[in-house]
């Protein structure tokens, strides 16, 4: 079945660092895959998609790029600030026709804290 | 003018007791979800509707039963409930149109989420 591993939490960094928090999936086919963001008490929003190989999905200062050849999608911000501290998941959806299109198959989630 | 909106945001309830969790949203959207978030943040699908049709039902306890009494509506009703049944359950809503095998939009937009409590 589909699968997503996430780098492990919680991540703590200063303000305007540099940040990645590593995605990789396990899925048949062409998945669509995703960045939700969760902010402190609040629900999912979504920060960022790609729907095929090498796509790059961008939003809020943040990116990913898909990569088929090593199954990842990688979560990158260059410089970091306060209201950037929440919980980021990423998540897949099977592509259309595929036994799982609709369910979104989330990693652990990883917890990240940017302090001043 | 909320997208997915769900009541309550808080619920605390004894157990054994039976709740209802309600949705809705004003999307336009055919395809509503429920997930449950569990104490160490992980979120795994319960139920998927289409169009009012069950098309997704994970391995969850026939006590929950969900129940969509249109497309804008996706309501979760809990019987019996159990210590372990406490975790945050959110609903979400996708414009994709299921057996559509060309340009479906798979984004799913989630609602604020309902923390149940069961002492």
């Amino acid at each position: 079945g589909n699968s997503v591993t996430q780098m492990e939490g919680p991540v703590t960094l200063s303000e305007e660092a540099f940040l990645t928090i590593n995605c990789t999936y396990t899925a048949t086919g062409y998945p669509s895959l995703f960045w939700y963001v969760q902010y402190p008490g609040e629900g999912l929003q979504l920060l960022l998609k790609a729907t095929k190989a090498d796509d790059k999905g961008s939003n809020k200062g943040f990116e990913a790029t898909y990569r088929k050849e090593t199954t990842s999608f990688h979560l990158e911000k260059g410089s970091v600030q306060v209201s950037d501290s929440a919980v980021y998941f990423c998540a897949l959806s099977d592509q259309p026709g595929g036994t799982s299109y609709g369910k979104l198959t989330f990693g652990q989630g990883t917890i990240l804290t940017v302090h001043p | 003018d909320t997208a997915v909106s769900q009541t309550p945001k808080y619920l605390v309830t004894q157990m054994g007791n039976d709740k209802s969790i309600k949705c809705e949203q004003n999307l336009g959207h055919d395809t509503m979800y429920w997930y449950k978030q569990d104490s160490k943040k992980f979120l795994k699908i319960m139920f998927s509707y289409n169009n009012k049709e069950l098309i997704i039902n994970e391995t969850v306890p026939n006590r929950f039963s969900p129940k969509s009494p249109d497309k804008a509506h996706l309501n979760l009703h809990i019987n019996s409930l159990e210590l372990g049944d406490s975790a945050v359950y959110f609903c979400a809503s996708s414009q994709d149109r299921w057996g559509e095998s060309q340009g479906a939009t798979d984004t799913q937009y989630f609602g604020p989420g309902t923390r149940l409590t069961v002492l």
